[in-house]
């Protein structure tokens, strides 16, 4: 079965400094990977997509198949970065749905 | 496009009661998603419909649990019977047949 886990719970960094969130998932097929990101009781915004290798708000992330990872990154954090992140998988089965993992709470210090 | 709508935003229920929630999907989506997010807990998965059918509701608990989304009209969750470990946000998510595209979510609370 697929899954993906984000080790972090929570994860602190002061302005400026770089961040990363962890992701690693579980699936024997050709997953997609997703970063959504939740900004404080809004809905979920797609961040970005590996199939589409952008750069939105900075962030970037990169599909390691030998490492089964998908971390998100971004170089110099700002404080309206501060948001939970939602790593997510859609496999190749029937249905079209997400496997999200439990999420990541970002605070970005002043 | 308004984006997925969903209503109500928050909805206080008594036990017993049973709660209804609304999701109308963006325009031009035949697919709509529900997923709930309990407190301290990330997304999980718990239906996939189309148009007056059911894909995929593996992850629907076995009882009290409905959803539908008919030709017409919204696609609804019904709880029936709620109890306090209901009490959670769900989350209604549309798509054309790719990107999926999610609502602001609902706030169920079970007193």
């Amino acid at each position: 079965a697929q899954r993906v886990t984000q080790p972090e719970k929570l994860l602190s960094v002061f302005k400026g400094a770089p961040v990363e969130l962890k992701c690693n998932y579980s699936y024997s097929g050709s997953p997609e990977l997703f970063w959504y990101v939740q900004y404080s009781r809004q809905r979920l915004q797609l961040l970005l997509r590996h199939i589409s290798r952008e750069s939105i708000k900075g962030f970037t992330a990169d599909l390691n198949k030998g490492e089964t990872s998908f971390h998100l990154k971004k170089p110099f954090a700002q404080e309206e970065d501060s948001a939970m992140y939602y790593c997510a998988l859609r496999w190749d089965g029937s249905a079209r749905q997400l496997t999200f993992g439990s999420g990541t709470q970002l605070t970005v210090l002043p | 496009n308004a984006g997925v709508m969903q209503n109500p935003r928050h909805l206080v229920r008594r036990r017993g009661q049973e709660a209804r929630l609304r999701c109308s999907p963006m325009k031009g989506h035949s697919h709509v998603y529900w997923y709930r997010q309990l407190p301290e807990e990330g997304l999980k998965f718990m239906v996939y419909l189309q148009k007056e059918n059911i894909i995929d509701e593996s992850g629907m608990p076995k009882e009290r649990f409905s959803a539908e989304f008919p030709k017409e009209g919204p696609s609804i969750l019904r709880i029936q019977q709620v109890v306090r470990g209901d009490s959670a946000a769900y989350f209604c998510a549309s798509s054309p047949g790719n990107t999926i595209y999610f609502g602001e979510g609902s706030w169920l609370t079970v007193v």
